[in-house]
């Protein structure tokens, strides 16, 4: 069955650092989509950065990039130079196969916190 | 261009009650999908809708209906809520086709059920 894991509840990094925050999944899909969404304490679903299986790059989105190592199956977030606004939690996603509805399958999160 | 809007925002309701939450897009999209969110843990999808007039169980559907009449509203139902209901309902939407296309979320509705 698929599975989306983030083994990490809460992180802290401080300002203007570098962050990696980690996901590892888990298909028995050839086509897929690993999605990054941020939802800050006012509740809304922020889409970040997205990465297909078949592509060859790792996808990078301004101050984000995703660490994709499909062998290992994981798709790390990384957060370059961090800012006080990056407080939030933080969810890895994957889409399903078409067949299904490109439905996605979220983890249970990640909480960055931003030091000054 | 409102994106996806959720009506109503907050809710209280009494074990037993019924009620419906409106998901509206205006971006018109082919996929709809309603979730929920349960404290520390990720979204879960209940019911998704890959066009109109068409509607699918997600990963936990029981306790909720949905229907999709017309292309721009996903509605989502409780006919008899039950205090396990108490969430945070997110509705998506997304364009059909690309891979790459990412699901739009609306602002969520906080549900209490007493």
């Amino acid at each position: 069955a698929q599975k989306i894991t983030q083994t990490q509840p809460g992180m802290f990094v401080q300002e203007k650092e570098a962050v990696t925050l980690d996901c590892t999944y888990d298909t028995s899909d050839q086509s897929y989509g690993l999605f990054w969404y941020k939802q800050p304490s006012s509740g809304e679903m922020i889409f970040l950065i997205y990465q297909g299986s078949y592509d060859e790059q790792n996808a990078t989105e301004g101050r984000y990039s995703l660490n994709f190592q499909k062998a290992r199956k994981s798709a790390n977030l990384v957060i370059s130079a961090s800012q006080l606004g990056d407080s939030a939690m933080y969810f890895c996603a994957m889409r399903e196969g078409w067949s299904r509805g490109g439905k996605l399958i979220f983890g249970q999160g990640t909480e960055l916190s931003v030091k000054p | 261009n409102a994106g996806v809007t959720q009506t109503p925002k907050f809710r209280v309701l009494k074990t037993g009650q019924s009620m419906t939450l409106l998901c509206a897009q205006d971006m018109n999209h082919e996929y709809m999908y309603w979730y929920r969110q349960d404290p520390g843990m990720g979204l879960r999808l209940i019911h998704y809708s890959v066009g109109e007039g068409t509607t699918a169980k997600g990963e936990v559907p029981d306790g909720y209906n949905v229907s999709r009449l017309k292309k721009q509203n996903f509605l989502l139902g409780l006919e008899s809520a039950a205090p396990s209901q108490t969430s945070v309902y997110f509705c998506a939407s997304r364009e059909a086709g690309s891979s790459y296309n990412e699901q739009f979320f609306g602002p969520g509705t906080r549900l209490t059920v007493l």
